[in-house]
């Protein structure tokens, strides 16, 4: 088992320009969470799938966040404008059935946005 | 809204002693607890899952509680070491997770 794949592992890029942060959940977990995570806010749920489906996403930040989940195995989230406020850790996690059985987290993506 | 506090921030202890981190939370309604651990510049590490029917779960020198009633949870680690120190985040699972903040533990040799 390979666990959670975020990729890629650092981004840098410029104020104005399009992210996108990669994940692939664990095999048979059907549920994906993206997590947002800065020294001010801690760790802040962004949205979450159940059977690649959109259940909560209460916790995007705003439009310019967007994130899909096009099949089991994938998934993307996607900032456009990227602006410097956005610079952060973002983890994704995958679990069977909800959190019933606990997370497993991937190692990461730090965004730095200039 | 659940709300869920760890106590305290940080932590410093001499090799070899047994300390205690808290988690509180404020809605009991939940299906499980699960304990972190978050090496600096990495990623979390799972180390214990507590489900609301269990009072504890123990995976070598760790131990952790639940008292859903009072809304805490303990996690134990006994004769600690230097490469235990990180942080460890307690997260409250209820349809969706909310987490602690977080207690920063520095073991000395």
């Amino acid at each position: 088992d390979a666990g959670v794949i975020q990729s890629p592992r650092h981004e840098v890029t410029e104020m104005g320009q399009e992210v996108t942060l990669r994940c692939k959940p664990i095999s048979g977990h059907n549920s994906l969470f993206w997590y947002r995570q800065t020294m001010m806010r801690g760790l802040e749920l962004l949205i979450y799938f159940n059977n690649n489906v959109p259940i909560d996403d209460s916790g995007m930040p705003e439009d310019r966040f967007s994130a899909k989940m096009p099949n089991a195995s994938f998934s993307t989230l996607k900032i456009q404008p990227s602006e410097p406020r956005d610079s952060a850790v973002y983890f994704c996690a995958s679990s069977r059935q909800g959190a019933s059985y606990g997370y497993t987290f991937g190692s990461g993506t730090r965004l730095t946005v200039v | 809204k659940q709300e869920v506090t760890q106590i305290p921030a940080a932590l410093s202890v001499p090799e070899g002693e047994n300390l205690v981190l808290n988690c509180s939370f404020t809605d009991s309604a939940i299906y499980n607890l699960q304990w972190f651990r978050q090496d600096p510049g990495k990623g979390l590490t799972s180390l214990l899952l507590i489900q609301s029917s269990q009072r504890e779960q123990t995976s070598g020198r760790l131990n952790a509680s639940l008292d859903k009633s009072s809304g805490r949870s303990t996690l134990y680690i006994a004769a600690s070491q230097p490469g235990d120190s990180a942080t460890y985040l307690c997260a409250v699972n209820a349809g969706k997770s909310t987490f602690g903040d977080g207690t920063t533990l520095t073991v000395k040799p």
